[in-house]
């Protein structure tokens, strides 16, 4: 089955670990996405990358870092610079292009503790 | 800058009942719009798109209208169920930049037997 996958689903680090999370998708999707989702409010877009080795800051990307060495994976790390790393983190897919969907992964729920 | 305002929840319902989320937004031009849904602890699913005015999006008894002269795209379904329970989001293609999303804050339903 074609999707996208997240992992872990629940993440756990003390305050000042940088912490790697995994999104894969064999869609064939050129893009891929990161959100920050926090309760009661909508997703925030972190980073996106639209072809592989390239990427580009979203909205919120402080404190955030990116890779895109595979079209396949596009792991997001929270490093220690992130004042408020605690949320649910979403990766997505899409082609390239206009008035195109973008795909969800299941997400994963990150808890500084 | 482009923007989505959904209606606050949550919104409370019995079986069978017929439901409203209402969906405004603000863009330049004509952004495609989405509606994704959120059931508890899992990513987005694409729940149903217009890519142009006037185009009605349906999926799982679910419909919206892409309304230009009132810049809206309300979700509508006839009779919910239990399983209708979830989080919806409102969603356009930010006009900026092709494949972003700007997401409304999301609106909660609990649909009760």
């Amino acid at each position: 089955d074609g999707g996208i996958t997240q992992s872990p689903k629940y993440l756990f680090r003390k305050e000042g670990q940088n912490v790697t999370l995994s999104c894969e998708q064999n869609l064939n999707h050129d893009a891929m996405y990161w959100y920050r989702q926090d309760p009661g409010q909508g997703l925030r877009l972190i980073y996106y990358s639209q072809i592989v080795n390239d990427f580009q800051k979203g909205d919120i990307a402080e404190g955030y870092s990116v890779s895109r060495e595979k079209k396949e994976s596009f792991p997001l790390t929270v490093t220690s610079a992130q004042k408020n790393p605690t949320a649910f983190y979403l990766c997505a897919s899409s082609t390239q292009g206009q008035k195109l969907t973008q795909y969800f992964g299941p997400g994963t729920r990150l808890t500084v503790l | 800058g482009d923007s989505v305002t959904q209606m606050e929840g949550p919104v409370t319902l019995s079986e069978e009942a017929f439901l409203t989320i209402n969906c405004t937004y603000t863009a330049t031009g004509y952004p495609s719009l989405f509606w994704y849904v959120q059931y508890p602890g899992e990513g987005l699913q694409l729940l149903l798109k217009a890519t142009k005015a006037d185009d009605k999006g349906s999926n799982k008894g679910f419909e919206a209208t892409y309304r230009k002269e009132t810049t809206s795209f309300h979700l509508e379904k006839g009779s919910v169920q239990v399983s209708d329970s979830a989080v919806y989001f409102c969603a356009l293609e930010k006009s900026d930049s092709w494949g972003k999303l700007q997401f409304g804050a999301g609106t909660q339903v609990v649909v009760t037997p």
